[in-house]
């Protein structure tokens, strides 16, 4: 069964700092990895989709990575802004259409 | 724009009664989820559905059950209702196409209290 992982659970930044955050899955036959943000009480917002055949994606100040030998996804924000204070969820799919298996999160905070 | 409504936001229910919540997108698409989330758990699936009157259980499908008698619509049913079911319910709809690349767009969410 796959297990996703997120670390840190939490993290504090200066605006302006660029960060990573990781998300490490522990069966390299994931099929899909989504990169979601969600604000407190709200639902998920998808940020990144990285296909099955794809190394990575960007939009606007986000790149997500995925390397699925090592199990691992980033995603890289630049030049952070208290706006992106949420909590980001990776999520995995194992076929084509299936449910996600989605980590616990890490809680970004960035100040001002 | 794809959307995916909940029928409430905030629900109050009391021990043992039948609590419906509703989840409907508007963008035709095939399959369709319902994840609750609580903290320290993460989120997690309860049912999902490839296809009108079809139904596959989750991880945690026990004191639940779902409908989806037309294709935009996806109901979960909870029997009766307990404690232990207070959370935040999110519905999910993402469309199937061959050979991948889809999204899972998700609603605003119900959060459920049980008393």
């Amino acid at each position: 069964k796959q297990e996703v992982t997120q670390i840190p659970a939490a993290l504090s930044v200066p605006e302006g700092e660029n960060l990573v955050l990781n998300c490490s899955f522990t069966d390299s036959a994931i099929y899909n990895l989504q990169w979601f943000r969600q604000d407190p009480g709200k639902g998920l917002t998808s940020l990144l989709l990285i296909q099955s055949s794809q190394r990575e994606q960007t939009s606007g100040r986000l790149n997500a990575s995925l390397d699925k030998s090592s199990g691992r996804s980033t995603l890289y924000i630049a030049a952070s802004q208290p706006g992106d204070s949420a909590t980001y969820l990776c999520a995995g799919t194992e076929t084509s259409g299936s449910r996600l298996t989605f980590g616990e999160g890490t809680q970004l905070t960035v100040n001002p | 724009d794809v959307k995916v409504t909940q029928s409430s936001r905030y629900l109050v229910k009391r021990t043992g009664e039948k609590v419906f919540l509703e989840c409907v997108q508007d963008m035709d698409h095939e399959n369709m989820f319902w994840y609750r989330q609580d903290p320290g758990l993460g989120l997690r699936l309860i049912y999902f559905s490839y296809d009108v009157k079809m139904k596959e259980k989750g991880d945690i499908p026990e004191g639940y059950s779902v409908s989806r008698e037309k294709k935009e619509r996806f109901s979960l049913i909870l029997e009766s209702a307990s404690t232990n079911q207070t959370s935040m319910y999110l519905c999910a709809s993402t469309p199937w196409i061959a050979g991948g690349g889809e999204t899972q767009y998700f609603g605003p969410g119900t959060r459920l209290l049980v008393l």
